[in-house]
């Protein structure tokens, strides 16, 4: 089966400009995560969605960034305005669900963003 | 909220040697998975073994073992016969179990990771 797919790979932007990562995730997953993972650490959960609908935000900086789940198939994250602290690895990952016996993640190969 | 702490930020290790990594996680739940991810240069994290909380015995998976001690919330990683091909950053995860309910986060909470190398 394909992978999650994210783009850009990469994306350098100045401070105060906006963003966008784009998230393909594999088919059929209802499940769809966004994690930030900044340098020297582990990756960090901003948003998990059930199908189009969210089901945790709450780390999620809500004053500067925003994502979507258009008919429950790819998403969107979006960074307006950026600082120079969002600078991290922006990864990606979907699952099937609930399901007990399917609990796995597959993670995108990420982007990685440089705000300068 | 749950934490996972791995204390080792880089370990080595020698070809065909055995290298064990440690993380220890808190958490008043009693059922829950912990999970072990590799990340290479790539960026992909990578599942590399899972265990889940009720289940006793330790998971392996080929040259992948772990020592799950669930009293004292300790969750170690051993490679056997240890390939260039492992080098990369290692990371501990925790998630919850599904709640009855349905509802709920299942989000994986990570440590920071161990750099893992490989000496030829």
């Amino acid at each position: 089966e394909a992978g999650v797919a994210q783009s850009p790979r990469y994306k350098i932007i100045e401070k105060r400009q906006s963003v966008a990562f784009w998230c393909n995730p594999i088919s059929g997953h209802a499940t769809l995560y966004w994690y930030q993972q900044i340098l020297g650490q582990g990756p960090k959960l901003l948003i998990q969605f059930q199908n189009n609908g969210v089901v945790d935000d709450s780390q999620l900086p809500k004053d500067r960034f925003s994502a979507e789940r258009l008919k429950g198939v790819d998403s969107t994250l979006k960074i307006q305005p950026a600082k120079l602290e969002d600078s991290a690895v922006y990864l990606c990952a979907s699952s099937l669900g609930r399901d007990r016996s399917r609990y796995g993640y597959t993670f995108g190969s990420g982007t990685r963003l440089t705000v300068v | 909220a749950q934490t996972v702490t791995q204390s080792q930020p880089e370990m080595s290790v020698q070809e065909a040697e055995t290298v064990t990594l440690s993380c220890t996680y808190d958490t008043s739940e009693s059922d829950y998975y912990l999970f072990w991810y590799k990340q290479p240069p790539s960026r992909q994290m990578i599942l590399v073994i899972r265990q889940e909380a009720y289940k006793q015995q330790n998971a392996t998976e080929n040259r992948f073992s772990v020592n799950f001690q669930k009293a004292a919330k300790s969750f170690s990683l051993k490679i056997s016969d240890s390939q260039l091909g492992d080098a990369a950053m290692y990371f501990c995860a925790y998630r919850s179990a599904e709640r009855e309910s349905g509802a709920g986060s299942y989000q994986l909470t990570f440590g920071k990771g161990t750099k893992l190398s490989v000496i030829p």
